[in-house]
């Protein structure tokens, strides 16, 4: 079956600029998880969707990050106004929830690899 | 707040070498604890897991047990293969009800032939 899918895989801006970044997760996984992957600070958690609650957003290092998702499937990391230290690759991840537990495999995609100039 | 440290690599070892890549961690109450693997040019992939004390997370050859009393989760292989040369990662899921995980920093291995 198709696993996690994320768009673009590659994106180029300029200091200050907004930026999209998107995530499919596996039919019927309802968690989903951002993840950042740097140079200097490692893999670092962002935010965390859990089917319809309130997201869990302790990991967004700034107001200028933000993600949605919508139709609990689809989600969307946008970062505004974009600094050179938001360079990084941006990872999302899925499992499912029903039935699972928080240890449950996450299954990850490969990757949005964001360079801000 | 929790934490995960792990050797520094580069490791570089020759085929059919023992592997140990060392993982301590800090948490409170009863994390989980994972082995992801980043092979070149493909995503993060897990390895093995183990949810509680003594546990034994197997995959692939590769073993790591979770030691309470050391708070640690060393990853082994006793017969490394060229394929095996990836970036692992060592992870734990802590006491929240929401999976996050905590990485560290990585180890990177070359196994040369």
């Amino acid at each position: 079956g198709a696993g996690v899918s994320q768009s673009p895989s590659n994106k180029v801006t300029e200091k200050g600029k907004d930026v999209e970044l998107r995530c499919d997760p596996i039919s019927g996984h309802t968690a989903l998880y951002w993840y950042r992957q740097s140079l200097g600070q490692g893999l670092e958690f962002l935010i965390y969707f859990q089917g319809n609650s309130a997201p869990d957003k302790s990991g967004l290092p700034s107001d200028r990050f933000s993600a949605e998702r919508t139709g609990g499937s689809v989600s969307t990391l946008t970062i505004q106004r974009t600094q050179q230290e938001d360079s990084a690759v941006y990872l999302c991840a899925s499992r499912r929830l029903a039935g699972g537990a928080p240890t449950d495999t996450q299954y990850f995609g490969p990757g949005t690899r964001l360079t801000v100039l | 707040g929790d934490s995960v440290t792990q050797m520094e690599g580069p490791v570089t070892l020759s085929e059919e070498a023992f592997l140990t890549i060392n993982c301590t961690y800090t948490a409170t109450g009863y994390p989980s604890l994972f082995w992801y693997v980043q092979y070149p040019g493909e995503g993060l992939q897990l390895l093995l897991k183990a949810t509680k004390a003594d546990d034994k997370g197997s995959n692939k050859g590769f073993e790591a047990t979770y030691r309470k009393e050391t708070t640690s989760f060393h990853l082994e292989k006793g017969s490394v293969q060229v394929s095996d040369s990836a970036v692992y990662f060592c992870a734990l899921s802590g006491s929240s009800n929401t999976g996050k995980l905590i990485f560290g920093q990585g180890t990177t291995l070359q196994v040369k032939p």
